[in-house]
């Protein structure tokens, strides 16, 4: 089973919109790293978040990790076709040391 | 920020040879250096970390004696590919934790024909 289920797998949406991917778990996490990849790169950091309830914005990003450090969410504001790309969600728990565990990762396609 | 260069970026080889990536630390030192594998639209699944000195440990399902890895120094991790077939043929990716998170190589698109 996955420990970091992130939802959706692919969305495709028109420039302007709005949109959420979500990150759960039901392992609590010391820190989530949210990524940006493009295709033949590696994955970029966006974000880190450590503490239950912490939100961070960066430009039209908006990051929130759950109270309880299970969850979170990245919400992109009037998307742009420059925001298309896989955004990944990594975390890593109390247990797995150093290890860094991947959600499924979200496609995401802006479209002019 | 810290800087993890891979090499080479893509990579054609014949089955049965065996090729090499490179991972260096730019700008820092990496007593661990974590290699995933990641197949088109999916997300990274990793295959083992690198320890600098000692062996390094391998996720279950991940062949040992195929994918080779040596971490000789503390800004130096290789993955060598041994005997490749063409079901190797993926995206590969290097990742060190520096002071402020990890940060990943570039990646290595390895075909083999």
């Amino acid at each position: 089973t996955q420990l970091l289920e992130q939802s959706p797998q692919f969305l495709s949406i028109q420039e302007g919109e709005n949109l959420t991917v979500y990150c759960n778990s039901s392992s609590v996490f010391s820190s989530l790293q949210w990524y940006r990849q493009e295709p033949g790169e590696g994955p970029v950091l966006l974000v880190t978040v450590v503490t239950g309830g912490e939100v961070k914005k960066l430009k039209r990003l908006t990051f929130q990790f759950g109270d309880a450090r299970k969850d979170s969410s990245l919400h992109i504001t009037a998307a742009q076709p420059g925001d298309t790309g896989l955004y990944l969600c990594a975390g890593e728990t109390e247990t797995s040391g150093s290890r860094l565990t991947f959600g499924e990762g979200t496609q995401l396609t802006v479209n002019p | 920020g810290a800087v993890v260069s891979q090499h080479p970026s893509w990579v054609i080889c014949k089955s049965g040879t065996s090729v090499k990536i490179e991972c260096r630390s730019l700008d820092f030192q990496a007593t661990t250096m974590f290699w995933y594998r990641q197949f088109p639209k999916q997300s990274l699944m990793l295959m083992a970390t690198s320890n600098e000195g000692s062996k390094a440990t391998y996720e279950q399902g991940v062949e040992k004696d195929k994918f080779l890895i040596n971490h000789a120094s503390l800004t130096l991790s290789t993955l060598t590919v041994t005997s490749a077939h063409p079901e190797d043929s993926s995206f590969y990716i290097c990742s060190a934790r520096a002071l402020l998170g990890y940060t990943f190589g570039s990646g290595t698109r390895l075909t083999v024909v």
